[in-house]
C-alpha cells in the first residue's frame, strides 16, 4: 500500500510563494497525482494533476520528478483565503489491487 | 450543473444499529468512490464504484458495503455500528474511474452512541 507523506503543517505570510511536497513510494506506473484543497466542513476541492514533469494552471503549478516518487504543489503569491489543509492523492497498485490514498494532508496557515 | 450531492449531511445513530448513505454524482459521471475522513486517520479511501460495480475497495471490514444503480446514484451502508465509525464520510464522482479527476460533496456527518 502506498504511504504518502506531506508536512503536517506549514506557515508562510501573504504573497509569498508556497510549496508543499508529497512522497508517494508505491505510485501505480499508469497512475496521475491529483492535489486536492479543503476547508473546514467542506469536501475536497481539486486543484490540479499531473503524471510527470510540469503542469501549472491558473492556481498553480505542480513539479514531478522522473522517479514519480514524489511531487511538489506550488502556489504562488497566497493570500489569506489559501489557509486550507492540502492533500495530495495517488493510486497505488502495490497490494495487488488498485486503491486511492489520500496523505494525512497539510495544513497551510497564511499570515497576514 | 449541479454538484455531488450527499443526504443526510447530518446523522445520529446508536451502537449496533445500521446506517444507509446516499450520493448523488454530477449528471454524466459514472465513477462514485467513497472515503472515511477522521481526525486520526484522516482520509481513507473505502471502495469505488463504475457503472454499477465495485471496481476497487480500499482496507476496510465487511461491514462497509456499497452499491451503485443504473443512475450512478450510490449508497453506502455500515452494519453493526461501532463507536469509531463517527466520521464525516465524502462521496466524490467522476467522469473516468481508478484516478480521474474528482468531485466531492460535502459529506454526511455520522455519529455514533
Amino acid at each position: 500500500l502506498a504511504k504518502t507523506t506531506q508536512p503536517i503543517s506549514m506557515d508562510s505570510y501573504e504573497g509569498q510563494e508556497v510549496n508543499i511536497t508529497c512522497s508517494h513510494n508505491n505510485i501505480a506506473t499508469n497512475d496521475y497525482i491529483t492535489w486536492y484543497q479543503q476547508f473546514p466542513s467542506q469536501g475536497p476541492r481539486f486543484i490540479i494533476q499531473g503524471y510527470k514533469t510540469k503542469v501549472t494552471n491558473e492556481v498553480a503549478s505542480l513539479f514531478i520528478p522522473a522517479d514519480r516518487k514524489s511531487s511538489t504543489l506550488s502556489l504562488p503569491r497566497v493570500s489569506l483565503s489559501d489557509t486550507a489543509v492540502y492533500y495530495c492523492l495517488v493510486g497505488d497498485s502495490g497490494a495487488g489491487s488498485y486503491q486511492l490514498t489520500f496523505g494525512k494532508g497539510t495544513k497551510l496557515s497564511v499570515i497576514p | 450543473k449541479a454538484g455531488v450531492t450527499q443526504t443526510p449531511r447530518y446523522l445520529i445513530k446508536t451502537r449496533g444499529q445500521q446506517v444507509t448513505l446516499s450520493c448523488s454524482p454530477i449528471s454524466g459521471h459514472r465513477s462514485v468512490s467513497w472515503y472515511q475522513q477522521t481526525p486520526g486517520q484522516g482520509l481513507q479511501f473505502l471502495f469505488e464504484y463504475f457503472s454499477e460495480t465495485q471496481r476497487n475497495k480500499g482496507n476496510f471490514p465487511g461491514r462497509f458495503s456499497g452499491r451503485q444503480f443504473s443512475n450512478s446514484r450510490s449508497e453506502m451502508n455500515v452494519s453493526t455500528l461501532e463507536l469509531g465509525d463517527s466520521a464525516l464520510y465524502l462521496c466524490a464522482s467522476s467522469l473516468v474511474w481508478q484516478g480521474g479527476k474528482q468531485y466531492f460533496g460535502p459529506g454526511t456527518r455520522l455519529t455514533v452512541t
